[in-house]
């Protein structure tokens, strides 16, 4: 069973602030990290895919990095708005597609 | 191009009764995937299809549960006898291939009465 695990489970920002979030993942097997971001009532959209070790992906304000040898990758949202406010899920894909997706971590950023 | 399309967005058996669930993938995309999210919990792996194709079923229930992808038409998921525990929110998403962007669907939200 693979074990993907998100911290953590909810933040509350003001907006304005910075903020990182943790996502945990098998350092064995590995074959590409995908962050979402799921907005409710909405469906799961894609933010990254992180294949590298050491790579780091940035769109807008809210960039990500990887490390796949300890097995661990940050999400990182600068200056965070309101409209930031949903969750971000991580998921682990192991060769053959499947993505194993953590629990996510629920942001809200306040006005 | 539009996006992942599920129909229906909400549906409501009664126990015993068979569900099915359409999904039609982005233009393009030959990999589907299911997922389930279960009240309260996260997104689970259900299986995934490609053209006429399983790959990929190990998160698929052995029983009364199918999927298929035929090479016409939506990706079907197949929910024979449903019982309350099915009840549920079933995802799809679709791909150009392994490590690439997988986008999904609005869900179908299955209620079991």
């Amino acid at each position: 069973i693979l074990n993907v695990e998100q911290s953590p489970q909810s933040l509350h920002v003001q907006e304005g602030d910075s903020t990182n979030f943790t996502c945990s993942f098998p350092s064995s097997n590995f074959y590409a990290l995908h962050w979402y971001r799921w907005e409710t009532a909405k469906s799961p959209e894609a933010l990254f895919v992180m294949t590298l070790n050491g790579d780091e992906k940035k769109k807008g304000r809210i960039s990500a990095t990887l490390n796949t040898k300890e097995g661990y990758s940050y999400l990182y949202i600068k200056g965070s708005q309101p409209e930031d406010s949903a969750t971000y899920l991580c998921a682990f894909e192991t060769s053959g597609s499947r993505l194993t997706f953590g629990e996510g971590t629920q942001l809200t950023v306040n006005p | 191009n539009a996006g992942v399309m599920q129909n229906p967005r909400h549906l409501v058996r009664r126990r015993g009764q068979e569900a099915r669930l359409r999904c039609s993938p982005m233009k393009g995309h030959s990999h589907v995937y299911w997922y389930r999210q279960l009240p309260e919990e996260g997104l689970k792996f259900m299986v995934y299809l490609q053209k006429e194709n399983i790959i990929d079923e190990s998160g698929m229930p052995k029983e009364r549960f199918s999927a298929e992808f035929p090479k016409e038409g939506p990706s079907i998921l197949r929910i024979q006898q449903v019982v309350r525990g099915d009840s549920a929110a079933y995802f799809c998403a679709s791909s150009l291939g392994t490590r690439l962007e997988a986008f999904f669907g609005q869900g179908t939200r299955l209620t079991v009465v």
